[in-house]
């Protein structure tokens, strides 16, 4: 089934280790996106990807970074993890044209920093 | 500076009585306004979207929403809620001049009773 996968489901982090999260997407969309999930936020974008090799910051991009070397694959990096980035994490994407085409969304992974 | 808002953490209604889930926007602009839908442990799905056009737009699972400009809302009805309904809805508007990137609501928890 096309969609959107990510890896971990779930981790457990100790505070200051390096931690990446995958995303990959098997529906050549060109635009991606890293959401978090917080109690009463909603979603925040984090960082977006409106094509292969390009990057831009959302929302609260600070203690994390992204790449996009490929159109399927948007890993997201945290550099040295602190308990506030933990959340729920959701990476999604879109088929970019500028007419407002709906995000698709992978099923999360559940981040805890110690 | 685009944004959405959701006045109400929950609904609760019963099984067979219409539901409404409200959202009221801020846009500069035409409004581009669309509804998700969250799962317990899985991603948004989108669920319908306004661009113009008609006032009352119809989407999935039997949902639809009313855009009313006069008082800046696009309130997602259902004319008879189901127990598989209960789920987290969000509204969501794009970025001015990016429309592939969103802002989400904080969302609405909807909880349909037997």
């Amino acid at each position: 089934i096309a969609g959107i996968t990510q890896a971990p489901t779930s981790q457990i982090l100790a505070a200051g280790r390096r931690m990446t999260l995958r995303c990959t997407q098997d529906m050549r969309h060109n635009a991606m996106y890293w959401y978090r999930q917080d109690l009463g936020l909603g979603l925040r974008l984090i960082h977006y990807s409106n094509t292969a090799g390009t990057t831009g910051k959302g929302e609260v991009p600070d203690g994390y970074s992204v790449s996009r070397a490929n159109t399927d694959d948007f890993p997201l990096t945290l550099a040295s993890a602190v308990p506030s980035q933990t959340s729920v994490y959701f990476c999604a994407s879109s088929a970019a044209g500028g007419d407002n085409q709906p995000q698709h969304f992978g099923d999360g992974t559940r981040l805890s920093i110690l | 500076a685009q944004s959405v808002a959701q006045p109400e953490d929950q609904v609760n209604v019963a099984e067979g009585n219409p539901l409404t889930v409200k959202c009221t926007y801020s846009v500069s602009g035409n409004p581009y306004l669309f509804w998700y839908v969250q799962y317990p442990n899985r991603g948004l799905q989108f669920l319908l979207k306004y661009i113009t056009g008609d006032n009352l737009v119809k989407g999935s699972y039997g949902f639809e929403a009313e855009f009313n400009k006069s008082q800046t809302s696009f309130h997602l009805k259902k004319p008879s809620a189901l127990v598989s309904d209960s789920a987290l809805y969000f509204c969501a508007v794009p970025f001015l001049y990016n429309f592939n990137k969103f802002y989400f609501g904080s969302g609405t928890k909807l909880n349909v009773k037997p």
